[in-house]
This record gives C-alpha cells, sequence and structure tokens, in this order.
C-alpha cells in the first residue's frame, strides 16, 4: 500500500513555542492531505483539509491562525502549532490518498505532542 | 456534513466468542465505509473496508456488513483472540478526495 511518512513522532515543547510537523507521501503524489487530532481515549477528529498550492480548509472550532498548515508540494503538507500551550497536548496524525477514485486514506504514523 | 455514530463503546468478550461493532451514518451520499484497529499510540490500521455496491464483505474471522437503507454498518469479528483487543474504529466517506469522518470507537477486550 502507499506510504505515509509523519515527522517528528514525539515532540516535547515549552508552552509559547512553536512546533512543525511533517507529513509527506513517499511513494504517490496527495493534492489533498488531511490532518487528524486524537486526545487519549477518544477518536480522530478531523481538523483540516490541506490542498496543494491552496487555503487549507479548516473545520468549525479549529483555530486556522494557531494551527497553520502549509502544503507547498505534493508530496509535503506541514502543520505548525503556533504558540503552543498545554491544552494543544494531543496526537496529530496526517493522511493521504492517491486519489484517482480511490478513497482509501493511508495515516502517517502520528506525533505525539506534549506542551509543558 | 458526515455524522457517524458507533456503538458500543467498550465491549468485553470472552476468547473464542463474537463480537460485533455496530455504526450509523447520517450522509446518504456516502459510499465507503472502512473499519480500522487502532493500538495505544499508533496510527489507525485498515482492517476491513466496503463500498456502497456490496452488502457484505468477508475476511478470515472479520466480515462487515452493509445496510443502506438504513444507513448502517457493522463489523464482525468471529472467533476472537486475545490480540483481537485495541480500540476499534468505524469510518465513512463521501467522495474520493475527501476526508473521513470516524465513529467515537469502541474499545473491544478480549479475555483468556
Amino acid at each position: 500500500g502507499a506510504v505515509v511518512s509523519q515527522h517528528p513522532s514525539w515532540v516535547i515543547c515549552k508552552s509559547g513555542t512553536s512546533v512543525k510537523i511533517e507529513c509527506r507521501s513517499l511513494d504517490f503524489q496527495a493534492t489533498t492531505m488531511f490532518w487528524y487530532r486524537q486526545f487519549p481515549k477518544q477518536s480522530l477528529m478531523l481538523m483540516a483539509t490541506s490542498n496543494e498550492g491552496s487555503k487549507a480548509t479548516y473545520e468549525q472550532g479549529v483555530e486556522k491562525d494557531k494551527f497553520l498548515i502549509n502544503h507547498a508540494s505534493l508530496t509535503l503538507s506541514t502543520l505548525t502549532v503556533t504558540s503552543a500551550h498545554p491544552e494543544d497536548s494531543s496526537f496529530y496524525i496526517c493522511s493521504a490518498s492517491p486519489g484517482t477514485g480511490d478513497e482509501k486514506l493511508f495515516f502517517g504514523s502520528g506525533t505525539q505532542l506534549s506542551v509543558l | 456534513g458526515e455524522n457517524v455514530e458507533q456503538h458500543p463503546s467498550t465491549l468485553s468478550v470472552q476468547e473464542g466468542d463474537s463480537a460485533v461493532i455496530k455504526c450509523t451514518y447520517s450522509d446518504s451520499a456516502s459510499n465507503y465505509f472502512p473499519w480500522y484497529k487502532q493500538e495505544l499510540g499508533k496510527r489507525p490500521q485498515l482492517i476491513i473496508d466496503i463500498r456502497s455496491n456490496v452488502g457484505e464483505k468477508k475476511d478470515q474471522r472479520i466480515a462487515v456488513t452493509l445496510n443502506k437503507t438504513a444507513k448502517h454498518f457493522s463489523l464482525h469479528i468471529t472467533e476472537t483472540q486475545p490480540e483481537d483487543s485495541a480500540v476499534y474504529f468505524c469510518a465513512a466517506i463521501g467522495q474520493a478526495g475527501t476526508a473521513l469522518i470516524f465513529g467515537k470507537g469502541t474499545t473491544l477486550s478480549v479475555s483468556s
């Protein structure tokens, strides 16, 4: 199956700092990638849809100025958590589809963010 | 938008028993319904999926059924084993290129 790589897998940062998470499709081009957030013992909640070459589409309640998404190429999308606070601590996971009519999504390995 | 409801939230069975998890969806345009297994701290792993033009699909001990009229689909695991213990998520998607919307998950515990 298609491979999606996500880095870093684990990050600890101080409150007020920014953290960048990268999501790469290794063997296919992805015009669209999706970013999810998962709090402990909860489901994956869609944060935003990342579109190559255009602005991301954010879900209701997700602050676009806090969670900056850049999708500058067909294989890379980044999520930057700006001015992180402890309540931003969560598991962030990206996903992408090869498209071409196939709905299957392939997930990155996830990033566990802990804000002190 | 799509809304996916999943039940039960927790399920405990004895090894060898069957387990059934049910989901309903709201968007009649949804046409792809995957099931994922997730272990703690790991990415979701696709275990089986079904498209709207099929009513049932089976893969060894795992099967999924879909009732488009009622807008619900179910995961069936037979002959459960302790290694089946995990959190299972159902999901639905409307069109290729759109996001999966997940149910809240079911924590399955299989005791030996």
